[in-house]
């Protein structure tokens, strides 16, 4: 257990719907990271916060948000879904999101979209 | 730019035997290296990690790797593996001050008892 909790576990959506995906973070660290793992794509970086503040964007759609509330859980916000936005959605956390930092990465959900 | 090969997208291996998992990496500034492992269903942990000092390090689970800059390559290697080892394994680089993370396609160990 990696102290990452992400939820839901599982998410079943239609096209053209939004969807909503959580994480808290570990006790203690700052920096939240998105990823998107699908079998066309591999394993993608899609957004780093830290603090609240975003820090570093990767491979995000225009579609996609992401935000991180003073508490510092996390939420990726996903509109006008499509197929192809059907994958494992990982969120990970670390310490400061120094590049050197251990990321610690919660268990997934996976989207499918229909 | 970043960029990481994992020749290999499977590798079978008898129980107890040696194995290596290849990675290259491609980057114009200093790296930071890392590797990950997914067991079925589950988020990626990490194995180890380069930043910097000693070319070989190593990692969780008895797995080493070895930093080669002139090779570009970071390959993973453990001298007898476990049933328990059977996994996708995965590369990372990360480059200088830049905090994105590229991730190679995987390789899946599939140890054969």
């Amino acid at each position: 257990d990696s102290g990452v909790t992400q939820t839901p576990k599982h998410l079943i959506t239609a096209t053209g719907q939004r969807v909503t995906l959580r994480c808290s973070p570990r006790s203690g660290d700052l920096s939240v990271y998105w990823y998107q793992q699908s079998l066309d794509q591999g394993l993608q970086f899609l957004i780093q916060y830290y603090n609240g503040e975003e820090r570093a964007k990767g491979n995000i759609l225009e579609r996609f948000s992401a935000q991180q509330f003073p508490d510092l859980h996390s939420e990726l916000n996903l509109s006008s879904l499509e197929l192809g936005d059907s994958a494992l959605y990982f969120c990970a956390s670390s310490a400061l999101g120094q590049v050197t930092d251990t990321q610690y990465f919660g268990p997934g959900t996976r989207l499918t979209v229909l | 730019a970043q960029s990481v090969t994992q020749l290999d997208s499977q590798v079978p291996v008898f129980e107890e035997a040696p194995v290596e998992l290849r990675c290259n990496y491609s980057s114009s500034v200093s790296v930071y290296l890392f590797w990950y492992v997914q067991y079925p269903n589950q988020g990626l942990q990490l194995l180890l990690k380069y930043l910097s000092g000693s070319t070989l390090v190593k990692g969780i689970n008895g797995f080493e790797a070895e930093f080669n800059k002139s090779q570009t390559s970071f390959h993973l290697r453990k001298p007898s593996v476990h049933i328990s080892d059977t996994a996708e394994y995965f590369c990372a680089v990360r480059s200088g001050g830049y905090q994105k993370v590229t991730f190679g396609t995987g390789t899946k160990l599939q140890v054969i008892p």
